[in-house]
């Protein structure tokens, strides 16, 4: 089974921030990756899918990059809003889908 | 607005069956094109998939849990359903149910979600 390891697994930033999250698989996924935004007590909302589109109604501060086993998701500029964790999901070996661990992110 | 909504008991005793049910509003779980999925999140841990349907029927699910897991859809109700058998305390978590949506050359993800239940295994 693919493997999903992101880092790092917390951080602490400000509020206008550049932020990069990492998120590593253990095999080739191609670009078979999203990112998802979670709130405390809320459900998770899908930020960007194949590895770089960014879902509708999502701002343009987020971004991600990547290809193969490396993927990034960059937020420009951080916003009070944004305090969540973020967790990385593969889709190249469906049915059998894999979430990363999470990255929390919170004010520093 | 496609909008989900899980129900069902939030207290299960051990070794009995959890089930619950998702409503699909504004969307047809007939239409086709998407998977209806239920994944879980333990207590301040990540998210795991635990398996989706297809209107028609035909289930995926995730090969850890496979043995106590049934899912099923009434497309009449616009619902669809999760049962986890011979449940323990490791069972306790939230559970969503989300739509899982495929895109050619673009992969699967899940771009709606139930607010989610917290479904408690305890004597």
């Amino acid at each position: 089974d693919i493997q999903m390891t992101q880092s790092p697994s917390s951080l602490s930033a400000s509020v206008g921030d550049r932020v990069t999250i990492t998120c590593r698989a253990s095999q080739s996924i191609s670009s078979y990756l999203n990112w998802y935004q979670q709130k405390p007590g809320k459900a998770p909302k899908l930020l960007i899918y194949a590895a770089s589109s960014l879902q509708s109604g999502v701002p343009s501060r987020f971004s991600g990059s990547g290809s193969g086993t490396d993927f990034t998701l960059t937020i420009s500029s951080l916003q009070p809003e944004d305090f969540a964790t973020y967790y990385c999901q593969q889709s190249y070996s469906t049915p059998r889908f894999a979430f990363g661990p999470g990255t929390k992110v919170d004010i520093k | 607005q496609v909008q989900l909504q899980e129900s069902g008991p939030g207290l299960v005793k051990p070794s009995q069956t959890l089930s619950l049910t998702c409503t699909v509003s504004g969307g047809s779980i007939s239409s086709g094109g998407y998977y209806w999925s239920w994944i879980r999140q333990h207590p301040g841990k990540g998210l795991e998939w635990i398996g989706y349907i297809y209107y028609s029927g035909s289930t995926y699910y995730n090969p850890s849990l496979k043995s106590r897991v049934t899912i099923s859809v009434d497309t009449s109700k616009n619902q669809f359903s999760l049962k986890l058998s011979s449940v323990t305390a490791a069972d306790t978590a939230v559970y969503y149910c989300a739509r899982l949506w495929f895109g050619e050359l673009l992969g699967a993800s899940f771009d709606y979600w139930g607010q989610g239940t917290l479904v408690t295994v305890s004597s």
